[in-house]
């Protein structure tokens, strides 16, 4: 049983430009949630997609965006990239009615 | 603003001895909590989930849940040096208790060394 998938594993950008960042849910998964780790912290909250549709967003700005595709899986975009976006982008998938999320291994930004 | 604090450590425990990590959240409706384990360069992975109050055992593991306090805590019992690892305090964002998945706000983790 395949568990979630990301892709890249590592990129590097320069400022200014954008970014998209992939991920598989694990088997059975309905709910893709996205996460920021910066260096020394713990994951913060993006935004989650269920059902194709964002449910729910935390404090990050628009340049910030994302999709869920009917296969469950997802896209997290991020245009005019600042060097503070430098950071492990987690994607956590769950099932409806769990609250359990799991982790992928993680995207490795960094932006010079 | 909803928080979780954590003590960042590190937490220098013996091998064999009980590891206690604590976590506050300042979100009285939270009502989903969990823990997970981070090794370096690695990305989170789940180990405990506790929904209502008391004591959740699994395996070396014990979740302790206090919502009048707003208090969770982890033992690790036995503790082994493959235990080292960041361990990160993580609450629902919405209050919702399952339905669906919130969103989670997570502590800012906890070192832990197992000292052999």
């Amino acid at each position: 049983d395949a568990g979630v998938t990301q892709s890249p594993t590592h990129l590097i950008k320069t400022r200014g430009q954008q970014v998209t960042l992939r991920c598989s849910p694990k088997s059975g998964h309905d709910t893709v949630s996205w996460y920021q780790q910066a260096l020394g912290q713990g994951p913060q909250f993006i935004f989650q997609y269920y059902e194709e549709e964002e449910r729910q967003r935390g404090n990050f700005p628009d340049r910030f965006s994302g999709h869920q595709f009917p296969n469950y899986s997802s896209e997290l975009n991020v245009n005019a990239l600042l060097l503070g976006d430098s950071a492990l982008y987690l994607c956590a998938s769950s099932k409806t009615g769990t609250g359990r999320q799991y982790f992928g291994p993680g995207t490795r930004l960094t932006v010079t | 603003q909803k928080e979780v604090e954590q003590n960042s450590g590190p937490l220098s425990v013996p091998e064999g001895a009980i590891a206690s990590l604590n976590c506050t959240y300042s979100d009285r409706v939270s009502q989903s909590f969990f823990w997970y384990r981070q090794y370096s360069g690695k990305s989170p992975e789940l180990i405990m989930s506790i929904y209502s109050n008391g004591d959740k055992e699994d395996g070396r593991f014990t979740a302790q849940l206090n919502k009048a306090s707003q208090y969770v805590s982890l033992l690790i019992r036995d503790s082994q040096p493959s235990d080292s690892a960041t361990y990160l305090c993580a609450v629902n964002i919405n209050g919702y208790s399952g339905g669906g998945a919130d969103g989670l706000t997570f502590g800012k983790g906890t070192h832990l060394i197992i000292q052999p």
